[in-house]
C-alpha cells in the first residue's frame, strides 16, 4: 500500500524568507504523481504544485518549487519570499494509476510571521 | 465558472440517524471523489465516481455509500450515524480520470454527530 509521511507538524517562517516543507512517500508503482495542496482556514483545498514521477525536472510555480528525489522517495516543497497569505495547512499527496484517488500526508501547519 | 458546491455547509445530527450530503462538480467535470477529514485520522479517501460508476472505494464500513447522477452531481449517505462520523467531508471534482488530473475541492460539509 502507498503511504505519505509528513514529519513536520508545524513550521514557522518570517515574511519574505524561504521555508521548506518535507514529505516522503512509499510506493511500489512506477507511474505516479505527487501533489502539494494548501488548506487555509476557509477549509477549501487548493492545488499548489504537482509533479509527474517520470519527469526528472523539478516542478516550479512562481514562488513555489519542489525538490523531487525519486530514489529517496522524497518530495519537498520550497516556498520563497513567504507572504502572510501563505499561512495554511499544507498537505503532500500521492496518486497512482488511472485513478483520481489521493493519498494524503498528515499535513504541516505553516505560520508566517510579519 | 462556478466551483465545486457542497451542501449543506454545516449539519448537526443525532446518533443513529442518517444523513445525505450533496456535491455539485464544476460544469463539465465527470469525476467526483469524496474524502473524510478528522483531526485524528487526517484526510481519508471514501469513494470515487466517474460517469455514474463507482471506480474506487476506501476502507470505510458499509454505512457509507454514495452515488453519482447523470448530470455528474454526487451524493454520499451515512446511515446509523456514530459519534466518530463527526468530520469535515470534502468533495473533489476532476475533468477526467488519471492521476495527473487536477482535483478541485469544495469547501466541505461539517458534520457533527451528537
Amino acid at each position: 500500500a502507498q503511504t505519505v509521511t509528513q514529519s513536520q507538524p508545524e513550521m514557522s517562517v518570517q515574511e519574505a524568507e524561504t521555508v521548506t516543507l518535507s514529505c516522503t512517500y512509499d510506493t511500489s508503482e512506477s507511474d505516479y504523481y505527487l501533489f502539494w495542496y494548501k488548506q487555509p482556514p476557509s477549509r477549501q483545498m487548493i492545488l499548489v504544485i504537482r509533479q509527474e514521477a517520470y519527469k526528472q525536472q523539478n516542478a516550479t510555480e512562481n514562488r513555489f518549487s519542489v525538490n523531487f528525489q525519486k530514489a529517496a522517495k522524497s518530495f519537498s516543497l520550497k516556498i520563497s519570499d513567504s507572504q502572510l497569505g501563505d499561512a495554511a495547512m499544507y498537505f503532500c499527496a500521492y496518486s497512482g494509476g488511472a485513478t483520481n484517488k489521493l493519498i494524503f500526508g498528515t499535513g504541516t501547519l505553516l505560520a508566517v510571521q510579519p | 465558472k462556478a466551483g465545486v458546491t457542497q451542501t449543506p455547509r454545516y449539519l448537526i445530527k443525532t446518533r443513529g440517524q442518517q444523513v445525505t450530503l450533496s456535491c455539485s462538480p464544476i460544469s463539465g467535470h465527470r469525476s467526483v471523489s469524496w474524502y473524510q477529514q478528522t483531526p485524528g485520522q487526517g484526510l481519508q479517501f471514501l469513494f470515487e465516481y466517474f460517469s455514474e460508476t463507482q471506480r474506487n472505494k476506501g476502507n470505510f464500513p458499509g454505512r457509507f455509500s454514495g452515488r453519482q447522477f447523470s448530470n455528474s452531481r454526487s451524493e454520499m449517505n451515512v446511515s446509523t450515524l456514530e459519534l466518530g462520523d463527526s468530520a469535515l467531508y470534502l468533495c473533489a471534482s476532476s475533468s477526467s480520470m488519471g492521476g495527473y488530473t487536477e482535483a478541485f475541492f469544495g469547501q466541505g460539509t461539517r458534520l457533527t454527530v451528537v
